[in-house]
């Protein structure tokens, strides 16, 4: 049982432009959400996190919004840029522990 | 899709003792693991790199002599928290990276460590 989807496994996007990731969560209990980057060979590195009492987040170029009532949050990279470049986690956290989603892996093409 | 199982997913000890946690990566081989400490509502800790045949690679602030590390296979990463305090108590999780077909991390279900 996934609680934590993120059913792009990849995306391509243009330099400059936006990248939209998106994630579902089915535990109506998260109540803090995270946003993780990942390089190959690499640890994940925290980018950017989200309260439930709040619908938005935004931290330079990403913002994280979250829609409580559709179980859904998205990260927003405005504008991409080549070194973007990674896979993307969504993580969802009930105070217990952090369910991760499979990520999205992002191409920021130049 | 590739599975990385950690075990057990929950241990209670007693202050001065030792737990060991298990990483295995299920139907790949993984060179690398890496070992998170995270606490409640907030982001992930990376303690440690996990290298398969070599030392284990901390960082900053993490003690090595208190959290051993050791890669002994491809599939297999064991965190052992020697001599547990109550402080250590917190969620402990592992990663490991598949290099094909398609460089992909996958993370296991983590381990609740309570410390009495």
């Amino acid at each position: 049982d996934q609680q934590v989807k993120q059913n792009s496994p990849s995306l391509s996007v243009q330099e400059g432009r936006i990248s939209i990731l998106n994630c579902d969560y089915t535990n109506s209990m998260f109540d803090y959400f995270l946003w993780y980057k990942k390089y190959p060979a690499e640890g994940p590195t925290f980018l950017i996190s989200i309260s439930s009492i709040k619908d938005k987040n935004e931290d330079g170029r990403f913002t994280v919004f979250l829609n409580k009532s559709a179980k859904h949050l998205s990260l927003h990279i405005v504008p991409s840029q080549p070194g973007d470049s990674a896979v993307y986690f969504c993580a969802a956290s009930g105070g217990e522990k952090l369910v991760f989603g499979k990520g999205t892996k992002l191409t920021v093409n130049p | 899709g590739a599975v990385v199982s950690q075990h057990p997913s929950r241990v209670i000890c007693k202050s001065g003792t030792s737990v060991k946690i298990e990483c295995r990566s299920l139907d790949f081989q993984a060179t690398t693991m890496f070992w998170y400490r995270q606490f409640p509502k907030q982001s992930l800790m990376l303690m440690a790199t996990s290298n398969e045949g070599s030392k284990a690679t901390y960082e900053q602030g993490v003690e090595k002599d208190k959290f051993l590390i050791n890669h002994a296979s491809l599939t297999l990463s064991t965190l052992t928290v020697t001599s547990a305090h109550p402080e250590d108590s917190s969620f402990y999780i592992c990663s490991a990276d598949r290099d094909r077909p398609n460089t992909e991390a996958f993370f296991g279900q983590g381990t609740r460590l309570t410390v009495v």
